[in-house]
């Protein structure tokens, strides 16, 4: 079955703080995976893609990695803002048949001063 | 800017009302979504279309259908609506059937039946 486990389920920092995100996913066949940070009564906006073949990508203070044969993959968002606080949400894209996405439940960061 | 847009912000019916969520976008996308949130279980599709007058069913069709009789258009119709049915509705639209292609979110619903 394809899954995409997000952990920790929450997390509180102080501005200005280092964090890191995890995401393991079990999802078959690989196409992508994409980051999206989902503000509070909001929908999702995408933040980074990987494809197999990429290891890491930044956007901003935001720099995903990926590790295809561990099937993990990380977020890290440096010297954190207090509008960083949002749910964080990892999405496994399988290949062929069209747009087949599969959600992890989301990462909930909140930053405080 | 794409700009994905739906109905209503909140929204309460009563068990057994019909119930229309819209979506509208205005990019010319061929790929319209309709997703659940609820706490615990991340988003689960619905429905989606790859084009007008064309529905597939995704993982939790049950209890509802869909419309697209427009390209920018895309309505979630909830037959008798059911307490169980209470959640974050979210619609997306992508540009092209492949999976790697962003997809576009609105700022949801929130549907509350009582």
């Amino acid at each position: 079955k394809n899954q995409v486990e997000q952990s920790p389920q929450s997390l509180i920092i102080l501005e200005g703080k280092n964090c890191t995100l995890q995401c393991n996913y079990t999802v078959s066949p690989f196409s992508n995976l994409r980051w999206y940070k989902q503000d509070t009564g909001r929908g999702p906006v995408s933040l980074t893609i990987m494809t197999f073949s990429e290891n890491t990508k930044s956007n901003g203070r935001y720099t995903a990695t990926l590790d295809a044969d561990t099937k993990q993959s990380s977020l890290h968002i440096t010297a954190s803002q207090l509008s960083d606080s949002a749910s964080y949400i990892c999405v496994v894209i399988t290949t062929g048949g069209g747009n087949k996405l599969t959600f992890g439940t989301g990462t909930q960061l909140k930053v405080e001063l | 800017d794409v700009k994905v847009t739906q109905s209503s912000r909140y929204l309460v019916k009563r068990t057994g009302e019909k119930v229309f969520l819209e979506c509208v976008q205005d990019m010319d996308h061929e790929n319209m979504f309709w997703y659940r949130q609820d706490p615990g279980l991340g988003l689960r599709l619905i429905y989606f279309s790859y084009d007008v007058k064309m529905k597939e069913k995704g993982d939790i069709p049950e209890g509802y259908s869909v419309s697209r009789e427009k390209k920018e258009r895309f309505s979630l119709i909830l037959e008798s609506a059911s307490t169980n049915q209470t959640s974050m509705y979210l619609c997306a639209s992508s540009l092209l059937a492949e999976g790697s292609n962003e997809q576009f979110f609105g700022p949801g619903t929130r549907l509350t039946v009582l």
